[in-house]
């Protein structure tokens, strides 16, 4: 069983530009979740994906989009970056039947300067 | 809204002594209690869980109570070890929305 995966690791882009992150889930798991960690803050939620479908929004603008693929895999899209947007974003992979055991990936560290 | 409070950001305790870590919350709604360990630049990892109908959960030197009339939840890490040491995050995961809510965690030292 393979646990969550996300890549890349780091990456430091320039305000006004767009990323994209990557996360691939835990075997078996059909439910993603992705949450924004600023330094010494807790995770803040920004969406849940099942079945492809946006299944549930946290308090982000428009510009923070997602995508999830048949393969439970899914995409962080960040447009038009701001430099609070610098954060590490976390991927967490859940069933639909106990999606409140969330099982997180290492993150990605995104720097905007 | 749901808001999470933990008590402290740092604390530091002697090897083999009991942590015990507060977890504060608003706004009560359907849902249930985690708690998690963060180790730097990790994800975080869950430890337990806790459903609104349970008074007490244990897990290994690991216990969390629930008090939905103080509104408040205790994590407890007996024999504590220098491993233990990290931050640890509380979250209140809402059954209607499918999402966790989580405070900005405590930061433990376990000194040897």
């Amino acid at each position: 069983e393979t646990g969550v995966t996300q890549s890349p690791t780091h990456l430091i882009k320039t305000r006004g530009q767009q990323v994209t992150l990557r996360c691939s889930s835990q075997s078996g798991h059909n439910t993603v979740s992705w949450y924004q960690q600023a330094l010494g803050q807790g995770p803040q939620f920004i969406f849940q994906y099942y079945r492809e479908e946006e299944n549930g929004r946290g308090n982000f603008p428009p510009r923070f989009s997602g995508l999830q693929f048949p393969n439970y895999s899914s995409e962080l899209n960040v447009n038009a970056l701001e430099l609070d947007d610098s954060a590490l974003y976390l991927c967490a992979s859940s069933s639909r039947g106990t999606s409140h055991e969330q099982y997180f990936g290492p993150g990605t560290r995104l720097t905007v300067t | 809204s749901q808001k999470i409070e933990q008590n402290s950001e740092a604390l530091n305790i002697q090897e083999g002594k009991t942590a015990t870590l507060t977890c504060n919350y608003t706004n009560y709604s359907p849902a249930y209690l985690q708690w998690y360990r963060q180790d730097p630049g990790r994800g975080p990892v869950f430890l337990l869980l806790i459903r609104e109908n349970e008074k007490e959960k244990r897990k290994e030197r690991l216990k969390v109570t629930f008090d939905t009339t103080l509104k408040q939840s205790l994590f407890h890490i007996t024999a504590s070890q220098p491993a233990d040491s990290a931050t640890y995050l509380c979250a209140l995961y809402n059954t209607n929305a499918g999402k966790s809510t989580f405070g900005d965690g405590t930061t433990l030292t376990v000194k040897p």
